[in-house]
């Protein structure tokens, strides 16, 4: 079956440390993204990527990196600048030929100490 | 930036009411499309909207998009326990992304 993987799904870690998190898909979608979501709170945009080799900054870019160096996968890393990493992380896709539905993965719930 | 608000951000309903949460944008939208996401869960999509006065239905659910395409809704009949969960509006302006609502909160009293 077809869908986005995301790994692992809760993740701790101590503070000033990096981490990165994992973001596959298998839907042949040219298009992924990376939102972040806090309690209360909608899903807010990090980066995005339409192509390959190609991403663009989204709401809240600052102290996140990412790479996309092949069409199935986008990891995200939450840098040590990043002030407030605690927080529900969701990886998307879609098709760019033409508009639907954005695709999720189940997530990582990551936690700083 | 863009901004779309959704109201009300909770809602609790005597399981058999109805219920209904609305988006609002001050810009004319693309499309809007429907997501739900359970207690624990992710975002699932329900429905994407595109035409001016659109409305369509998925069995107690149905979804209008305004004639404007600034505002759309989202209404549920005779709500059930199945129903729980966060119902978000995500906006398309034209830019290759979505802009999500704060979402509304369901929940249901049996």
């Amino acid at each position: 079956d077809g869908g986005i993987t995301q790994s692992p799904k809760y993740l701790f870690r101590k503070e000033g440390q990096n981490v990165t998190l994992s973001c596959e898909q298998n839907l042949n979608h040219d298009a992924m993204y990376w939102y972040r979501q806090d309690p209360g709170q909608g899903l807010r945009l990090i980066y995005y990527s339409q192509i390959v080799n190609d991403f663009q900054k989204g709401d809240i870019a600052e102290g996140y990196s990412v790479s996309r160096e092949k069409k199935e996968s986008f990891p995200l890393t939450v840098t040590s600048a990043q002030k407030n990493p605690t927080a529900f992380y969701l990886c998307a896709s879609s098709t760019t030929v033409e508009t639907g539905g954005y695709t999720f993965g189940s997530g990582t719930r990551l936690t700083v100490v | 930036g863009q901004q779309v608000m959704q109201i009300p951000q909770y809602q609790h309903v005597q399981e058999g009411e109805d219920f209904t949460t609305y988006c609002n944008s001050s810009t004319t939208l693309s499309n809007i499309q429907w997501y739900k996401q359970r207690p624990g869960g992710h975002p699932v999509f329900l429905i994407q909207l595109v035409k001016s006065g659109e409305v369509k239905k998925q069995k107690r659910l149905t979804f209008q998009f305004g004639e404007a395409k600034k505002n759309s809704s989202l209404h549920i009949t005779a709500t059930q326990t199945t129903d729980v969960g966060t119902y978000f509006c995500a906006a398309d302006f034209g830019n290759e992304k979505l802009t999500f609502g704060t979402g509304t909160r369901l929940t249901i009293i049996p």
